[in-house]
């Protein structure tokens, strides 16, 4: 079955541009949508957006000014820019396919990959 | 967006029922028949349980279940055993967002 890996740096200092690049395996990701979900420590879960294979993208309103998802279908990847992070930004980044009317249904879900933007 | 309203903290005892809420607006979960409950063990990643307000994926026990009436959804563990003693989130679909819930903490006494 499709399973899904996060990547990237885990300390990413202030003012700087958080990347993590998610492999999916097991499947190919030239169909449905393709989500990034952060949580911070000991807090919620937060949407971040889904790139759909075609490349159209849909983000977080409150994000959007700073967040850029993009794919690569021939490595079967995709990825998360997000800029001028701060303290606010630390969390455990989740990677993950989502189904369904407007990617509503988020599963499977990567194991998670922590960044820590220091304060 | 705001996060969809849930209650911090439901408990019950092993076979008992325990019911969680999910309150939104019009513009989420009242407007959408695409609320999904998601379980959360401590250090791991969520796991749908329920989609589409009431359909379980292949796997998830009967005794989960969804419903939803006006702009609140609620998911019900029937027969509390102790694994699931976990993190509970609902998510809506939110008109070409998704938003999540603030999340329940089950505990099975």
């Amino acid at each position: 079955q499709v399973q899904l890996r996060e990547s990237g740096p885990g300390l990413v200092k202030p003012s700087e541009t958080l990347s993590l690049t998610c492999t999916v395996s097991g499947g190919s990701i030239s169909s449905y949508y393709w989500s990034w979900i952060r949580q911070p420590p000991g807090e919620g879960l937060e949407w971040i957006g889904y790139i759909y294979y075609s490349g159209n993208t849909n983000y977080n309103p409150s994000l959007k000014s700073r967040v850029t998802i993009s794919i690569d279908t021939s490595k079967n990847q995709f990825s998360l820019k997000l800029s001028s992070v701060t303290a606010a930004d630390t969390a455990m980044y989740y990677c993950a396919r989502s189904v369904g009317y407007g990617g509503n249904v988020v599963d499977p879900w990567g194991q998670g990959t922590l960044v820590t933007v220091p304060s | 967006q705001s996060a969809l309203t849930q209650p911090p903290s439901a408990s019950g005892s092993p076979g008992q029922s325990v019911t969680i809420s999910c309150t939104g607006t019009s513009n989420d979960v009242g407007g959408y028949d695409y609320v999904s409950w998601y379980q959360q063990h401590p250090g791991k990643a969520p796991k749908v349980m329920i989609y589409e307000v009431s359909k379980r994926p292949s796997g998830v026990p009967d005794r989960f279940s969804g419903s939803k009436s006006g702009n609140t959804a609620s998911l019900t563990v029937s027969g509390l055993q102790a694994e699931d003693e976990a993190d509970y989130y609902c998510s809506s679909y939110a008109g070409s967002n998704n938003v999540f819930g603030t999340g329940t903490k089950v505990t099975v006494l």
